[in-house]
């Protein structure tokens, strides 16, 4: 098994510019989640799904989207970005509610 | 709001030496607790999941206890040698939904 995967693993954004962050876990996760990391803030939830089709926000989902169309993939899109947005997202999956989560190994992303 | 405590923010000790990381949590009524550990630029690895019925976890050379009544959770590194320097994050599950609070975590360096 890959796990979990993210791509990209860095990207540089201009303001207004819009991007998707891919994530995908080849485990049978039905929970997915996205955090972001930023120094002295620790690790934020954005938003999270407990199943395909069905989303809901975390502590800090403000500037950004997310689907489930399938149990495999759960993207987050940017759609105009801010240099508040510089940060390291780390998407996380898990088999059920409560249970162990495993992380991605992160995409870092700035925003000038 | 669940707030999750770790001190110290960082921790030197010589190869040998047992480990001893601490993380306190303010609201007792959590579901589990989950202990990560962060190598720099890299994602988190799940160490131990304590669930919230139980009162410690055992993996090799680790054991983490968790005592909901004081609101605290301790991870016990035996031995610790230079592999084990990294940053040491808990985390706890509150709610329905997979959501974990993070606390801001130790930061660990065991010198040869």
């Amino acid at each position: 098994n890959a796990g979990v995967t993210q791509t990209p693993k860095f990207q540089v954004l201009k303001t207004g510019q819009s991007m998707t962050l891919q994530c995908a876990q080849d485990m049978n996760h039905e929970y997915m989640s996205w955090y972001r990391q930023d120094p002295g803030m620790g690790l934020r939830l954005i938003h999270y799904s407990v199943g395909a089709g069905i989303t809901d926000q975390g502590e800090v989902p403000n500037g950004y989207n997310v689907s489930r169309s399938t149990t495999e993939d759960f993207p987050l899109r940017l759609l105009s970005a801010a240099p508040s947005q510089t940060s390291v997202y780390f998407c996380a999956s898990s088999f059920r509610d409560q249970e162990t989560q495993y992380f991605g190994p992160g995409t870092r992303l700035l925003v000038l | 709001k669940q707030e999750v405590t770790q001190i110290p923010a960082a921790l030197s000790v010589p190869e040998g030496e047992n480990l001893v990381l601490n993380c306190s949590f303010t609201d007792s009524a959590i579901y589990n607790l989950q202990w990560f550990r962060q190598d720099p630029g890299k994602g988190l690895t799940s160490l131990l999941l304590i669930q919230s019925s139980q009162r410690e976890q055992t993996s090799g050379r680790l054991n983490a206890s968790l005592d909901k009544s004081s609101g605290r959770s301790t991870l016990y590194i035996a031995a610790s040698q230079p592999g084990d320097s990294a940053t040491y994050l808990c985390a706890v599950y509150k709610a329905a939904g997979n959501k974990l609070t993070f606390g801001g975590g130790t930061r660990v360096l065991v010198k040869p």
